[in-house]
Order: structure tokens, then sequence, then C-alpha cells
């Protein structure tokens, strides 16, 4: 079972360009969360995906941010004209069911490290 | 305020000791508690979950959940260099919506 897989791992983006980070949950997991951390602070929730469907994207800045999970393919986090202050860590996560609060929690991926300069 | 308040430490310890973290939150609707393990440059790692008040233990590793007070703990016995790890609590009201302390950094040294 390969986990969660996010790629790039690192991502370089001048001003003004557009990135995008992919992850591609585990085997048999249909919900994907996705989770932002800034240095020095705690992961952020920004979205919560099924396949075709966005059920919570209470955590997303209004502008800029989208993202999708398809019905074939890995799941799309989407940040156009990006800014220095986007610079973070983004997670993905991944579960079978509804629940990262359980004794199953989510599995979580390394991370795509966005650097913008 | 931060919804969730953890000391980021560092913390360092010889092999042997006992690690005590903790972490308080102003949120009296978060009933799922989570202790986090993450490895430099990897994702986090689930390590406890406790629903509601109360302790759980696993080996080394116990937790503990006091809601009256919007206290949490963790405990790490007979500590070894293994365990030289970030530990982020988390905490949610509903049953995917994590909300995560800043996380703090412990060395145990050898």
């Amino acid at each position: 079972n390969a986990g969660v897989m996010q790629n790039p791992r690192h991502l370089v983006r001048r001003r003004g360009q557009e990135a995008r980070l992919r992850c591609s949950p585990m085997k048999g997991h249909s919900h994907v969360y996705w989770y932002r951390q800034l240095p020095e602070e705690g992961l952020k929730f920004m979205v919560y995906l099924q396949k075709e469907n966005i059920i919570d994207e209470s955590g997303m800045p209004k502008e800029r941010f989208s993202a999708e999970f398809p019905k074939e393919g890995p799941s799309i986090l989407r940040i156009q004209q990006v800014v220095r202050g986007d610079s973070a860590a983004y997670f993905c996560a991944s579960s079978p069911r509804s629940g990262g609060s359980s004794n199953y929690g989510y599995t979580f991926g390394s991370g795509t490290r966005l650097t913008v300069v | 305020q931060k919804e969730v308040e953890q000391d980021p430490g560092p913390l360092s310890v010889p092999e042997g000791a006992i690690v005590s973290l903790n972490c308080t939150y102003s949120n009296s609707a978060f009933q799922y508690f989570m202790w986090y393990r993450q490895y430099s440059r990897k994702g986090p790692e689930l390590l406890m979950y406790t629903y509601s008040s109360g302790n759980k233990e696993d080996g080394r590793f116990t937790a503990q959940v006091d809601k009256s007070s919007k206290y949490i703990s963790l405990f790490i016995r007979d500590s070894q260099p293994s365990d030289s790890a970030t530990y982020l609590c988390a905490m949610s009201a509903n049953d995917y919506k994590l909300s995560f302390g800043a996380g703090t950094t412990v060395t145990v040294r050898a």
C-alpha cells in the first residue's frame, strides 16, 4: 500500500504564477482533506472533499484558492496568482470514511512545500 | 487567542526520562482529542486518540483529557532517541475537521 502520495514534494513559484498540488489518496479511501502548515503554526484545515463533491471548504481563502477531487485521478489544490504569504507546507490526508476524529484518524501524505519567490 | 495552545518547546530530555506534553483549548465543543507525531519533512501520524474525558494508555504512551479544565496531556515513558520528533495535539467537535496545536519539538538524548 503506497500510502497517500503528494507531488511535487517541493514547488517553487514566482509571485503571480499558478501552483497546482496533487494528492492521490490511499487505495480504498474516498475522503480527502487538505491542510496548510505555516512556519511556527499548527496545521490549519482548508477543505474536505469526496469524489466530485466539496463537503466543507470553510478553511479555504475566499480568493485564488480552489480544490477538486474528480471521479478519476488525484485531488488537486490550485492556487492562482501566488503571493509570498502562500509559502507553506500543504498536507493532504485521506480516510476510508468521514472521520479524522477516530481510532483510524487520517493518513497524511508527506506534504508539498511551496515556496513563492 | 488561539483555539488550541501548545508550548512549542523545544524540549530536550535524556534517554529513559518521562516526556510530558500538554495543550489547552478554548472551544468547549471539542470532544475528540488526538496526538500526532511528525518527523522532519514528513506528514503527521496518529499516535493516540481519545473520545471525551479520561485516560488512555498504549505501550509507553498515555493520553489524558480533562474537559472541565480544557486541558490534554501526553506522557511518554522510558523515552528513546527514536521518539525525537514534533508532537502535535489535535482536537475536533465533529468527525473530520481538526484543530491542531503548533507542535512541541522533542529531542531525546542518547
